[in-house]
């Protein structure tokens, strides 16, 4: 089944505690992306990725890192957290965004408490 | 940078009633506005999507229009059901950005019975 997973779905972490979200498509999608939601403010792209070892910083990157060392694997990581982060996050992929539009298929979502 | 404005922010509509949401992007250069359905506790979904070469799409019960000109897009969901009940999300995106997609904040659907 084509699709996106992240783990965990869930987590409750407090002040400065690093943490990693992974994210993964069995899609063979070269276009990855993070998003975080927020009430009101719809979806921010926090990273995205165009292909392996090529990552750029979308509209909310402060207090995030990411990597791309495999095609299938997009980790969000969190070196620092801090409560403005307490968020719902996403990651999202698709094919190669240089088509003429094409479909972005999201995760089941990671809901984030930091304390 | 893209800025995509979305309204309402809130709809109620009764059962079999016409739902309109609208949104409207900064960048004249924006090609493609695909609309995005997320139901409560779930991860948005694809519903329906327009390119600029286009006027007005329709996938039977929901139509998307564009107006280029005045740089806005319309959701249209006729004869609402409880099940059209969810947030609904516009974007808009342009090849030169990488189709970065830019979100809308969300438009609250509710469909009362």
């Amino acid at each position: 089944e084509a699709q996106v997973t992240q783990n965990p779905r869930y987590l409750i972490t407090v002040t400065g505690k690093k943490l990693t979200v992974t994210c993964s498509q069995n899609m063979n999608h070269e276009y990855m992306s993070w998003y975080r939601q927020d009430p009101g403010l719809g979806l921010r792209q926090i990273y995205y990725s165009m292909n392996v070892e090529v990552t750029d910083k979308g509209d909310v990157p402060e207090g995030y890192k990411v990597s791309r060392k495999e095609k299938r694997n997009f980790p969000l990581i969190l070196e620092s957290p801090s409560p403005n982060q307490t968020s719902l996050y996403f990651c999202a992929s698709s094919l190669d965004p240089g088509l003429a539009g094409v479909e972005q298929y999201f995760g089941p979502g990671t809901r984030l408490t930091v304390t | 940078g893209e800025n995509v404005e979305q309204h309402p922010s809130t709809l109620s509509v009764q059962e079999g009633d016409s739902a309109v949401i609208k949104c409207t992007y900064s960048d004249s250069a924006s090609n493609y506005f695909p609309w995005y359905k997320q139901e409560l506790g779930k991860r948005p979904q694809l519903i329906i999507d327009i390119r600029s070469n286009v006027g007005e799409k329709k996938d039977q019960r929901i139509a998307v229009t564009l107006n280029k000109t005045a740089k806005h897009f319309s959701l249209h969901i006729t004869e609402t059901q409880p099940e059209d009940s969810a947030v609904y999300f516009c974007a808009a995106t342009r090849p030169a950005a990488g189709n970065k997609l830019t979100f809308g904040g969300g438009t609250r659907v509710l469909v009362k019975p």
